[in-house]
């Protein structure tokens, strides 16, 4: 079982309407959680990170974590072409080790004008 | 606030060479991770470095070291290149290494081909 889970899509959404993207990860102790855009041949950007329970808003993104159940979601509403790219979930699942971040393989979206 | 740099952006070596890759974290950051990106293996952990020691180390051969100086700037180092070292090189700077403070963000990366 990977550590970190995502379904690879590709995942269309059409523009305006709401994107919703799921990670799965595996370990309980996990404290903290990041959500990165990539743009093909760019490097990751941080758009989200969150550490407790519950949701988490910045403009059009919303992160959501549910411990109990081991995933982090992330919103994006009022989809734009702009938000076209790879999301990549990630978790800090070793409290003594902060740089010990897993990244999961990532879901392509595609908004569709 | 300048981000994250690296240098070089792309770097074309042989089977054999050695490559030395910098990172200069964004100012007041102390802790400095690099990563490997592949398309097969996504983004696999390297090594962190914080206040000049090395606090974390992925599960890649010993080929693969890095250092960093007093200024938090960071190097990499890959001898005895393989093809499969073929990858974008990322380093990612945060201001701490404390959990769960400790976001990280992402330079541009470097493009490393081995021939």
């Amino acid at each position: 079982q990977k550590e970190v889970e995502q379904n690879s899509g590709p995942l269309s959404v059409p523009e305006g309407a709401i994107a919703s993207l799921n990670c799965t990860y595996s370990d309980r102790g996990s404290q903290s959680f990041f959500w990165y855009r990539q743009y093909s041949g760019k490097s990751p950007e941080l758009i989200m990170f969150i550490y407790s329970n519950g949701d988490k808003e910045d403009g059009r993104f919303t992160a959501q974590l549910n411990k109990a159940s081991q995933y982090v979601s992330l919103l994006i509403r009022d989809s734009q072409p702009s938000d076209s790219a790879t999301y990549l979930c990630a978790v800090n699942s070793d409290y003594s080790s902060a740089s010990k971040i897993i990244f999961g393989s990532g879901t392509r979206l595609s908004i569709r004008p | 606030k300048a981000g994250v740099t690296q240098t070089p952006r792309y770097l074309i070596k042989t089977r054999g060479q050695q490559v030395t890759l910098s990172c200069s974290p964004i100012s007041g950051h102390r802790s400095v991770s690099w990563y490997q990106q592949t398309p097969g293996q996504g983004l696999q952990f390297l090594f962190e470095y914080f206040s000049e020691t090395q606090r974390n180390k992925g599960n890649f051969p010993g080929r693969f070291s890095g250092r960093q100086f007093s200024n938090s700037r960071s190097e990499m180092n890959v001898s005895t290149l393989e093809l499969g070292d073929s990858a974008l090189y990322l380093c990612a700077s945060s201001y701490t290494n404390r959990v769960p403070y400790n976001e990280q963000f992402f330079g541009p990366g470097t493009r490393l081909t081995v021939l």
